[in-house]
């Protein structure tokens, strides 16, 4: 079974440019989670997505929006990017929503300069 | 969520077992112990997850002692690959409300020696 995929798995970006990262589950998969990871704060949850609908979000500005497709592939959009939003951006699937054994992708490195 | 505590470095050699413990004094009756691991650069991989009995898959072992205040991961033939920092969270396991994130400590950094 294919893992999860993420696209484009390097970016760089100016300030104040928007950007939009995709995700693909696992096939079967119906939930798709985004984290943002930094040498400093860590691993931070940003939002749950499953049967298209948003289940939670963590503490993230408005700045950062997601979407699911019927397919269950998920998007998500970071606007008017500023420097701190350089990152890496993960992605990961599961097969139930609230679950905790989820699959993570390889991640989209952004640098915003 | 229970606290975790992970000494945060261990070596081990090439082919014998890993043995990771991991603290979690304050886990409550719902909680479930989780283990995953991040090799450098990469994305975290899920390994293995249990409630009380111990579980076993293709990758590893996890033993959760009978009070579920501890638990140890166990890579049986570590090989160089399993160098990674591996991370044990605890967690109530499908809640209903949308998943609130998984969030890792500092974990334990894995380094096998040839």
């Amino acid at each position: 079974k294919a893992g999860v995929t993420q696209t484009p798995r390097y970016l760089i970006k100016t300030r104040g440019q928007q950007v939009t990262l995709s995700c693909s589950p696992i096939s079967g998969h119906r939930s798709v989670s985004w984290y943002q990871q930094t040498p400093g704060q860590g691993l931070q949850f940003l939002f749950e997505y499953f049967s298209e609908t948003q289940r939670n979000k963590g503490n993230f500005p408005g700045r950062f929006s997601g979407r699911q497709f019927s397919n269950s592939r998920s998007e998500m959009n970071v606007s008017t990017l500023e420097l701190g939003d350089s990152a890496l951006y993960l992605c990961a699937s599961s097969f139930r929503t609230s679950s905790y054994e989820q699959y993570f992708g390889p991640g989209t490195r952004l640098t915003v300069t | 969520d229970a606290k975790t505590t992970q000494p945060p470095s261990m070596d081990c050699a090439e082919g014998r077992a890993a043995n990771l413990p991991c603290n979690h004094s304050t886990i409550s009756g719902n909680e479930y112990v989780y283990w995953y691991r991040q090799i450098h650069s990469q994305g975290p991989q899920y390994i293995i997850h249990g409630l009380k009995n111990n579980e076993t898959n293709e990758m590893a072992s996890l033993i959760i002692t009978e009070d579920r205040k501890s638990s140890t991961l166990i890579l049986p033939h570590a090989t160089l690959r399993d160098t990674a920092v591996y991370y044990c969270i605890v967690r109530v396991a499908n809640s209903g409300g949308g998943a609130d994130g998984l969030t890792f400590g500092k974990g334990t950094h894995l380094i096998i020696q040839p």
